[in-house]
């Protein structure tokens, strides 16, 4: 039961456009969702979160948009650069959870020059 | 600073065989939560040690083991390994905190094949 899903393996943006990463979950029960970054050879590291109280939250070029009724949440990349070319994992906790981190599958970002 | 390190970076084992895989955590931090990554998929929640006791376990058999030492290092071991159990094994620790969310740090992660 994939309780966090990212639809879309891949995406490919040019340089300076937006990019939009999406995610949907199924479990009413998360608190917060955060964005992970990962690079070849490294582990994911933290880009931003939400909690489930707001509807959006922002830091430099990331923003993070939640839609809780249609349980679906999205990561803006503006303006993209090659450096931000990853794999995307966005995730989810609840606070009865003992901190555990639920994964979606990953997007693929590549920001072509 | 020192982030999280993880040894080995790689290992190869055999069918049936055991192996052990050690984290050591980011300075400060008293909490260690472990991970499996399979190729192509996001990574998924194994355990989760808080206080050298284990705070937590996902959906993986008893095979799947662990021990957090009282400088808040880690190791995972893995029984019996399985051609499934090939995958990316990450650790990742936090400071427990009474309210909010407990940011993780994650290690490179250790690459085990099994054959």
């Amino acid at each position: 039961d994939q309780q966090v899903k990212q639809n879309s393996p891949s995406l490919s943006v040019q340089e300076g456009r937006i990019s939009i990463l999406n995610c949907d979950y199924t479990n009413s029960m998360f608190d917060y969702f955060l964005w992970y970054k990962k690079y070849p050879a490294e582990g994911p590291t933290f880009l931003i979160s939400i909690s489930s109280i707001k509807d959006k939250n922002e830091d430099g070029r990331f923003t993070v948009f939640l839609n809780k009724s249609a349980k679906h949440l999205s990561l803006h990349i503006v303006p993209s650069q090659p450096g931000d070319s990853a794999v995307y994992f966005c995730a989810a906790i609840s606070g009865t959870s003992y901190g555990k981190l639920t994964f979606g599958q990953g997007t693929i970002l590549t920001v072509h020059p | 600073e020192t982030g999280v390190t993880q040894s080995p970076t790689h290992l190869i084992k055999t069918r049936g065989q055991q192996v052990t895989l050690r984290c050591s955590s980011q300075s400060g931090h008293n909490t260690v939560s472990w991970y499996q990554q399979a190729l192509g998929q996001g990574p998924q929640f194994i355990f989760q040690y808080y206080r050298e006791e284990e705070n937590g376990r996902g959906n993986f058999p008893p095979r799947f083991s662990g021990l957090q030492f009282p400088n808040y290092s880690s190791e995972l071991n893995v029984n019996a390994l399985e051609l499934d159990d090939s995958a990316l094994y990450l650790c990742a620790s936090s400071l427990q905190r009474t309210s909010g969310i407990n940011e993780q740090f994650f290690g490179p992660g250790t690459r085990l094949t099994v054959l």
